[in-house]
């Protein structure tokens, strides 16, 4: 397998615009997850999917952030308008079952919004 | 709700060292503890998982704890090398939940 795969792996764009972002987790895997990286907060879990069904998205922080996962093998976050402050590494990740099993990450999304 | 804390932030040591990153977490009904290594610019990747049933871990020269009750997590390297630099993250896991992660220790092993 090849592994969770995010893309794109880089992006910039102008404040106010739409950006989406796109995970494929790897091949049964059913529960899928999406981390924010900085510098000052660390990552943060932003909203998780268990049998493609969000689970908890009180992590996300306002309404501009939405996250879909219409079937197991694709999963994607926008944010709509994008802000400065949106500017971090988004990461995917995804795992089988529920508890006690190994979480595997994406390479990341490195967004900057200018 | 769970808070695990990485201290050090930073650590450096000369190339050849023993070396311990430590990793705290609050709650201590957790049912597994990962380890990551992060590279710059790079995503995750995992290094060792324990259950919450076992004390410890191998793979190589990593060898990871677990230490609920006092609610710690070590990962020993041994014999560091240049090539372990990066910045090494754990994660607490519980349940049906995802995992909440420390901040990280980077770790520079001189030559």
């Amino acid at each position: 397998d090849a592994g969770v795969i995010q893309s794109p792996r880089h992006e910039v764009t102008e404040m106010g615009q739409e950006v989406t972002l796109r995970c494929k987790p790897i091949s049964g895997h059913n529960s899928l997850f999406w981390y924010r990286q900085t510098m000052m907060r660390g990552l943060e879990l932003l909203i998780y999917f268990n049998n493609n069904v969000p689970i908890d998205d009180s992590g996300m922080p306002e309404d501009r952030f939405s996250a879909k996962m219409p079937n197991a093998s694709f999963s994607t976050l926008k944010i709509q308008p994008s802000e400065p402050r949106d500017s971090a590494v988004y990461f995917c990740a995804s795992r089988w079952g529920t508890e006690n099993t190994e979480a595997f990450f994406g390479q990341g999304t490195r967004l900057t919004v200018v | 709700k769970q808070e695990v804390t990485q201290i050090p932030a930073a650590l450096s040591v000369p190339e050849g060292e023993n070396l311990v990153l430590n990793c705290s977490f609050t709650d201590s009904a957790i049912y597994n503890l990962q380890w990551f290594r992060q590279d710059p610019g790079k995503g995750l990747t995992s290094l060792l998982l324990i259950q919450s049933s076992q004390r410890e871990q191998t793979s190589g020269r990593l060898n990871a704890s677990l230490d609920k009750s006092s609610g710690r997590s070590t990962l020993y390297i041994a014999a560091s090398q240049p090539g372990d630099s990066a910045t090494y993250l754990c994660a607490a896991g519980s349940g049906n939940t995802p995992l909440v992660f420390g901040k990280g220790t980077r770790l520079s092993v001189i030559a």
